[in-house]
């Protein structure tokens, strides 16, 4: 079965901390990958996403992730996390052909403290 | 914030009744999905609408439908709610190139089920 797996359910962090947080994937054939983001009070919005090309994406507020196929893996990293940062996190995928799915991993919780 | 609104914001329905979720899609947005997410859970993909159609179905009961108009908005409809229908309703438009394809969400709608 298609599935996202997110490992780290909860995170804390002191700012100027490095942040890693993981996402693996099942899911047959090529696929697309995201990491959204949601901050306190708002909407769930994109952070960064991968079609195809360079497999180190970088995104909004110096975020970035790293596909990487043979582990099934997106991995998103940050070196130097700010207060700011405290959000929940959320790995995403789906399929570039074939029946149209989007699937979700169940988040991670990130405070960030000043 | 996105240009996706929805309504009601919040809902309580009694078991056995049906619901009517409203959303309307951001501008130059042809295709809308809709998301179930539970307490502690990430969104979890019900079906998505392009040109008034059913384009993909995630594992939801028939009795889950939807609707979208010419104007690209769209209803869910949850008929017979159960308790376990519970949860943050949320809908995200989107271009129909599957390679673009950033969700945007909009606030979503609180339901609870007595």
């Amino acid at each position: 079965a298609q599935s996202v797996s997110q490992h780290n359910h909860h995170v804390i962090l002191s700012e100027a901390a490095s942040l890693e947080l993981g996402c693996n994937y099942s899911y047959g054939g090529t696929v697309n990958l995201f990491w959204y983001v949601q901050y306190p009070g708002q909407h769930l919005q994109l952070l960064l996403k991968y079609f195809s090309g360079d497999p180190l994406v970088k995104g909004i507020k110096g975020f970035e992730a790293e596909f990487i196929k043979s582990k099934f893996s997106f991995n998103l990293r940050k070196p130097s996390v700010q207060w700011s940062d405290t959000a929940e996190y959320f790995c995403a995928v789906n399929a570039q052909s074939g029946t149209y799915k989007y699937i979700f991993g169940t988040g991670t919780r990130l405070k960030v403290l000043a | 914030e996105t240009g996706v609104t929805q309504s009601p914001t919040h809902l309580i329905k009694t078991r056995g009744q049906q619901v009517t979720l409203r959303c309307s899609s951001q501008s130059g947005h042809n295709t809308v999905s809709w998301y179930q997410q539970a307490l502690g859970q990430g969104p979890q993909f019900i079906f998505q609408y392009y040109r008034e159609e059913e384009n993909g179905r995630g594992n939801f009961p028939p009795r889950f439908s939807g609707l979208q108009f010419p104007n690209y908005s769209s209803e869910l409809n949850v008929n017979a709610l159960e308790l376990d229908d519970s949860a943050l309703y949320l809908c995200a438009s989107s271009g129909r190139d599957r390679s673009t394809d950033t969700q945007y969400f909009g606030p979503g709608t609180r339901l609870t089920v007595l």
